[in-house]
């Protein structure tokens, strides 16, 4: 089974700064997606950026940024510019292409804080 | 509506009651993804439903959790004879369809606290 793991359960950052949100995946898979969600407090899970695994360029959407390292199963999350509205729990996910119906496996979640 | 949409936003019931979550999801979203979300904890998958195919179950806890798609569009998550560690945000999502790139589209969650 695959499993999806993120080792900073707290992280903390300047506004205008840059920080860098670590995820790691276990699987035996050579196909799947990894995404990125982001969780404010409204409890409103909304998707930050997503990796096709077979693609080796990495994503980007304005300030987000991923690095992808598939030999390594990693896979972090780069906010370029902090704005105080980044804060929130960031979690990675993981979704097999092979079953498991296409549901997402997530990691434990980052809680980040944005100062201003 | 324009979003997912659940209820309610919170619960608080006792030890033994049976309650039940409602969820509305995007107008034409095929895919319905109930997750639950333990305090501190990331998200929980339970169950999904894809247009008329028989629903996967595989993450519902226990027999005391059951959910339905009634019409291809609302859903319903009954939880029997609730337990404290039910305690929980319960969050629904749809998606287009089950193809892979596609994002899930979440709602607010329902949280249940079980006294």
């Amino acid at each position: 089974a695959q499993t999806v793991t993120q080792s900073q359960p707290e992280m903390s950052v300047q506004e205008a700064e840059t920080v860098t949100l670590s995820c790691t995946y276990d699987t035996s898979e050579s196909d799947y997606y990894l995404f990125w969600y982001k969780q404010p407090p409204s409890r409103q899970m909304i998707l930050v950026i997503r990796q096709e695994a077979y693609k080796q360029q990495n994503a980007t959407e304005n300030r987000f940024s991923v690095n992808f390292q598939k030999a390594a199963k990693s896979f972090s999350l780069k906010i370029s510019d902090s704005q105080l509205g980044d804060a929130a729990m960031y979690f990675c996910a993981y979704r097999s292409v092979y079953n498991q119906g296409g549901k997402l496996i997530f990691g434990q979640g980052t809680e980040l804080s944005v100062k201003p | 509506g324009a979003g997912v949409s659940q209820s309610p936003s919170n619960k608080v019931t006792e030890k033994g009651k049976d309650v039940e979550l409602r969820c509305d999801p995007i107008s034409g979203h095929t895919a319905l993804y109930w997750y639950r979300q333990s305090l501190g904890q990331g998200l929980e998958f339970l169950i999904y439903f894809q247009g008329n195919s028989a629903p996967d179950k595989s993450g519902l806890p226990s027999d005391r959790f059951s959910a339905e798609r009634t019409g291809g569009s609302v859903s319903t998550l009954t939880i029997q004879r609730t337990q404290q560690e039910d305690s929980a945000v319960y969050l629904c999502a749809s998606s287009v369809d089950l193809a892979l790139r596609r994002e899930l589209f979440f709602g607010e969650g329902s949280r249940l606290t079980v006294l």
